[in-house]
């Protein structure tokens, strides 16, 4: 199985508004709505952001938001704070009954 | 509140067996949910390894199929990992974490990771 394509760095001034691309295909996140986006800062365990493409766990800031279209699904940072800069990740069940990830998108904030 | 907590060898040697154990607690694993191993290669991206259901059923990665066997003790509230035959490709930060949905999805919370390095 292929990893979901998702661009290798984003990049946004304090305030602003970033999107991070996640595109899979029929097999996967096309298909199924069990898409979720987790961060990860340096050294540390990745943090479940969104799941299920558009719901955000308790804790975590509205700042967040996930959308999908076709076989493409997004994470949208809005506001963005010196905070966000992180590594995040995407990821999608698939029709063999695995999971796979995304290859990581290194957000930095200007 | 649940908490995972990695545990096992931080050094293998090549061709050998990497074991690894997941000790749950704040929640008893019989309860429910899949269980799940995820790795992540120094500087690199995330990898699903396998999950396991409450119950003993297993899912793996394709790719690691043929090397991987995760089963669950629910008297210890424990699930473990073996990877067979590594190489230096295995090098990895081993996480364990819990499926917090009724297939296999999403992971939350996760344990803090365990690095172990494939070398002679």
């Amino acid at each position: 199985q292929s990893a979901l394509t998702q661009p290798a760095s984003v990049s946004g001034s304090p305030g602003q508004s970033i999107t991070i691309s996640c595109t899979g295909t029929s097999s996967d996140l096309g298909t199924y709505n069990y898409v979720s986006w987790y961060q990860q800062h340096p050294g540390k365990a990745p943090k479940l952001m969104i799941y299920d493409v558009s719901d955000r766990p308790s804790g975590v800031s509205n700042r967040f938001s996930g959308s999908k279209s076709g076989n493409t699904a997004s994470l949208t940072i809005s506001g963005l704070q010196a905070e966000d800069e992180s590594d995040y990740y995407c990821s999608s069940y698939t029709d063999s009954n695995t999971l796979i990830f995304g290859g990581g998108t290194k957000l930095t904030v200007l | 509140q649940v908490q995972l907590q990695g545990s096992g060898p931080g050094l293998v040697e090549p061709s050998e067996t990497l074991s690894l154990t997941c000790t749950v607690s704040g929640y008893s694993i019989s309860s429910g949910y899949y269980w799940g191993w995820i790795r992540q290669p120094p500087g690199k991206g995330l990898e699903w390894i396998g999950s396991i259901f409450h119950s003993g059923s297993t899912y793996y990665n394709p790719s690691l199929k043929s090397r991987v066997t995760i089963s669950i003790d629910t008297s210890k509230n424990q699930f473990s990992l073996k990877l067979s035959s590594v190489t230096a490709a295995d090098t990895a930060v081993y996480y364990c974490a819990r499926d917090g949905s009724a297939t296999l999805n999403w992971f939350d919370p996760w344990g803090q990771g365990t690095l172990v390095t494939v070398s002679s």
